[in-house]
């Protein structure tokens, strides 16, 4: 059962352009929702973060959307560059169940100068 | 502060054998998760060490162990390998709260 939905697999974008990237979940437990940004040949990097009790957080270029009643959240990327091209993985924790990250199937994201 | 180190960086083995694989936390931190990457099922959860306990652990057979250190660094064993053991084994660490910092990761072929 995958409890969280990623889409899409792949996305290309040109410079400048928005990069968003979708995620919805089942398990109304989940207290956490973090994305991650993975360079081939290196670990997954925490990226940003978001709490149900918040409906959008935004560092620097990348802002998260949170839709509680709807279990969906997003990952925007503003002002897309060459360097965002990378693998992007949300994820979320059920605080009660420990640290256990659920993470999404992942999206691929290339940049175009 | 160092990251998470994460040793060896590259493995190959052959089927039956057994592995261990090791892991250095950021300093500080208590919390050691272990987690499998692969292409076809992506990331996924193996398990957890807090204060040299498992405090939680994913869907993957009892082949598959861990331990935790009093110096909170920590080890996982695969034994009998099989050839779909091959994958990236990920590393993360955290204080105790949700952000998990991740290593590099061990590159285990099985052939």
């Amino acid at each position: 059962q995958q409890q969280v939905k990623q889409s899409p697999q792949s996305l290309i974008v040109q410079k400048g352009g928005i990069s968003i990237i979708n995620c919805a979940y089942e398990n109304t437990a989940f207290d956490y929702f973090p994305w991650y940004q993975q360079f081939p040949g290196k670990g997954p990097a925490l990226l940003i973060a978001i709490r149900p009790d918040v409906s959008e957080k935004k560092e620097g270029r990348f802002t998260i959307s949170f839709n509680k009643s709807a279990k969906q959240f997003s990952l925007h990327i503003m002002d897309s560059q060459p360097g965002d091209s990378a693998t992007y993985f949300c994820a979320a924790v059920n605080e009660a169940a420990g640290n256990k990250l659920t993470f999404g199937g992942g999206t691929r994201v290339l940049v175009k100068p | 502060k160092a990251g998470v180190t994460q040793t060896p960086r590259y493995l190959i083995k052959t089927r039956g054998q057994q592995v261990t694989l090791s892991c250095s936390p950021i300093s500080g931190h208590r919390s050691v998760s272990w987690y499998q990457q692969t292409p076809g099922q992506g990331l996924q959860f193996l398990f957890e060490y807090f204060s040299e306990t498992q405090r939680n652990k994913g869907n993957f057979p009892g082949r598959f162990s861990g331990r935790q250190f009093s110096n909170s660094r920590s080890e996982m064993n695969v034994s009998t390998l099989e050839l779909g053991d091959s994958a990236l084994y990920l590393c993360a660490s955290s204080v105790q709260g949700y952000e998990q910092y991740f290593g590099p990761g061990t590159r285990l072929t099985v052939t």
